[in-house]
């Protein structure tokens, strides 16, 4: 099993500027999550999905919207990024009965 | 859920066991403990959960006072690989409600 994969690792956006982060897992979690994490800080909670074709708001959902039109993918997209959304994006993963969650690599995104 | 209460950071000596407390004083019944850990720019990892027992896998021990009012993550021979944010958390068994970190323990493990 590949786990959870995240692509882009890195990318630099401009201000304004539209993207989409990349989500897969290959173990047929129901459950999927997406994280940011500002330097020196804890992890907070974006989006997240019980199934395919649900999803729910998070902690800091302002400015992104998420879909899942299938169970192995949940992409993370930025309307119109703005410098505060400069962080490290993790997606995460897990069966809905326990919390045993996997959590992907990470996208550095920086917003100039 | 239970909040959870950490200390901001530890340290330990390379190969002395790193123990870890957690306070969760106000926790439920149907309500687990769970561990992970987040090394350096990585994703945080899973490493061990328990309901009233005591537990132990490849990776720690989880020691649970009898009252479940607080907990010690043990890392019996820690290593300068273990060092990391560790986080406590309480949840219930199984939901739909998301995952929620907060702050963690900074362990330093000191050669």
């Amino acid at each position: 099993n590949a786990g959870v994969t995240q692509t882009p690792k890195f990318q630099v956006l401009k201000t304004g500027q539209s993207m989409t982060l990349q989500c897969a897992q290959d173990m047929n979690h129901e459950y999927m999550s997406w994280y940011r994490q500002d330097p020196g800080m804890g992890l907070r909670l974006i989006h997240y999905s019980v199934g395919a074709g649900i999803t729910d708001q998070g902690e800091v959902p302002n400015g992104y919207n998420v879909s899942r039109s299938t169970t192995e993918d949940f992409p993370l997209r930025l309307l119109s990024a703005a410098p505060s959304q400069t962080s490290v994006y993790f997606c995460a993963s897990r069966k809905r009965e326990v919390y045993e969650q996997y959590f992907g690599p990470g996208t550095r995104l920086t917003v100039t | 859920d239970a909040k959870t209460t950490q200390p901001p950071s530890m340290d330990c000596a390379e190969g002395r066991a790193a123990n870890l407390p957690c306070n969760h004083s106000t926790i439920s019944g149907n309500e687990y403990v769970y561990w992970y850990r987040q090394i350096h720019s990585q994703g945080p990892q899973y490493i061990i959960h328990g309901l009233k027992n005591n537990e132990t896998n490849e990776m720690a021990s989880l020691i649970i006072t009898e009252d479940r009012k607080s907990s010690t993550l043990i890392l019996p021979h820690a290593t300068l690989r273990d060092t990391a944010v560790y986080y406590c958390i309480v949840r219930v068994v199984a939901g739909n409600t998301p995952l929620v970190f907060g702050k963690g323990t900074r362990l330093s493990v000191i050669a």
